[in-house]
């Protein structure tokens, strides 16, 4: 099964909204990353957390790490056309000496001008 | 040019028959990752390689070979394609003492009929 869950599958909304996805998963990490992939594109890092951090930033990118609840977001503020991708999490699982990251099923964000 | 390149970016072949996608890449990382997506299912991965003489095993290696001919160099291989292999496969690369942060190819379309 896969390490990484996102939630919701699926997010619609207007330019100019927010728009938060979350990451569960089950064992220990080292760090979780998101990216981002375009329709039928390869994936491109957005940002790292890691494991002793709570909260980053990146523009308008803010992710937080809750690794009591094994959980993560990815908020992205202001949300532009252009932000319409599919978002995935990855973790670095502590069995492969955090050397293999495993994705997560992802979320798709359609942003409507 | 593009960091890391996979061809072919799209074949479609007939059961039965070998195929095999190349991956190359110039940013000079050791560790280079194959996975495959599948809609819903998010991205898995086949095989990893740290340098040309550790190649591990993935999640989904049955049914694929991989070869690691050279540091820059990584290809994937079906022996036998059979039609539930169809999948779009992504090469990537990490740095061995890097962030963690995986570089993707654009991706290569696979279907078998």
């Amino acid at each position: 099964s896969q390490q990484g869950e996102e939630d919701p599958q699926a997010l619609s909304i207007q330019e100019g909204e927010n728009a938060t996805m979350n990451c569960s998963y089950k064992t220990s990490i080292n760090n979780l990353q998101w990216y981002r992939q375009n329709s039928g594109r390869g994936l491109v890092h957005l940002i790292l957390i890691r494991s002793n951090e709570r909260e980053k930033h990146s523009g308008r990118l803010r992710v937080t790490l809750d690794t009591s609840k094994k959980s993560s977001s990815l908020l992205i503020t202001a949300s532009r056309a252009a932000d319409t991708a599919s978002y995935f999490c990855a973790t670095a699982l502590q069995n492969t000496g955090f050397q293999k990251l495993v994705f997560g099923t992802g979320t798709r964000l359609l942003v409507s001008p | 040019d593009a960091d890391v390149t996979q061809t072919p970016r799209n074949r479609i072949t007939k059961t039965g028959k070998r195929i095999m996608l190349e991956c190359s890449q110039t940013k000079g990382h050791d560790r280079m990752y194959w996975y495959r997506q599948d809609p819903g299912l998010g991205l898995r991965l086949i095989y990893y390689s740290f340098d040309v003489k550790d190649i591990n095993k993935g999640e989904i290696s049955d049914g694929y070979s991989v070869s690691r001919q050279a540091q820059a160099k990584f290809s994937l291989s079906l022996e036998s394609a059979i039609p539930n292999q169809t999948a779009l496969y992504f090469c990537a690369t990490r740095a061995g003492r890097g962030t963690g942060e995986l570089f993707f190819g654009e991706g290569s379309r696979l279907t078998v009929l």
